[in-house]
């Protein structure tokens, strides 16, 4: 069966430090993945997308990368500060409708 | 520009009773989701509608669980004889195309 799988339930890093969150996923050929942020309380925010040809894409202090024979996409955020804590999830898109991993929950220590 | 709404943002109802829970897209938007997200859990999809093609309802757990989108636009999700485990948040997103998705704030759902 399909599976997506983020690295850990929760991540923390201190300010300033680059947070490196893992999505990997099994008996997919997404055409793409997204990354979505969560705050307590609200409905997920689209961050970025990446094509199954592109290896990179960037947004300010994001980064995502995508390796279709690894099967996993890595999300960074460099120069982390408090107001990134927040879920971070990964979706893939393999039948026209995003399937969601359970996320990572990121806390940036002051 | 308004985004995603839902209504009600909070839903405390007896078990066996039915509820229905609203969702306005974007306008233009031709997709709509809903999704279903337990207490510290990932978001678990239940339907989808694209356009006038028929609804992907692959995602419904059981048949207690009906959606209609009337006229392209606004969303109801019905869920009959509600149970306790139905308690959860409920969301609704809507999108231009495949791509990025643009959610609600979503409706709390609580069962006693």
């Amino acid at each position: 069966s399909q599976k997506i799988e983020q690295n850990s339930e929760a991540l923390n890093i201190q300010e300033g430090k680059t947070a490196t969150l893992t999505c990997n996923y099994t008996n997919y050929s997404p055409a793409y993945l997204q990354w979505y942020r969560q705050d307590p309380g609200r409905g997920p925010v689209f961050l970025l997308l990446i094509r199954e040809n592109e290896k990179e894409k960037r947004k300010e202090r994001l980064k995502v990368t995508f390796d279709t024979t690894l099967k996993q996409s890595l999300f960074h955020i460099t120069a982390s500060q408090p107001a990134d804590s927040a879920t971070y999830l990964c979706a893939l898109d393999p039948f026209g409708q995003l399937t969601f991993g359970s996320g990572t929950q990121l806390t940036v220590l002051p | 520009g308004a985004g995603v709404s839902q209504s009600p943002s909070n839903k405390v109802t007896e078990k066996g009773k039915d509820v229905e829970l609203r969702c306005d897209p974007i306008s233009g938007h031709t997709a709509l989701y809903w999704y279903r997200q337990s207490l510290g859990q990932g978001l678990e999809f239940l339907i989808y509608f694209q356009g006038n093609s028929a609804p992907d309802k692959s995602g419904l757990p059981s048949d207690r669980f009906s959606a209609e989108r009337t006229g392209g636009s606004v969303s109801t999700l019905t869920i009959q004889r509600t149970q306790q485990e139905d308690s959860a948040v409920y969301l609704c997103a809507s999108s231009w195309t495949q791509n990025e998705q643009f959610f609600g704030p979503g409706t709390r759902l609580t069962v006693l």
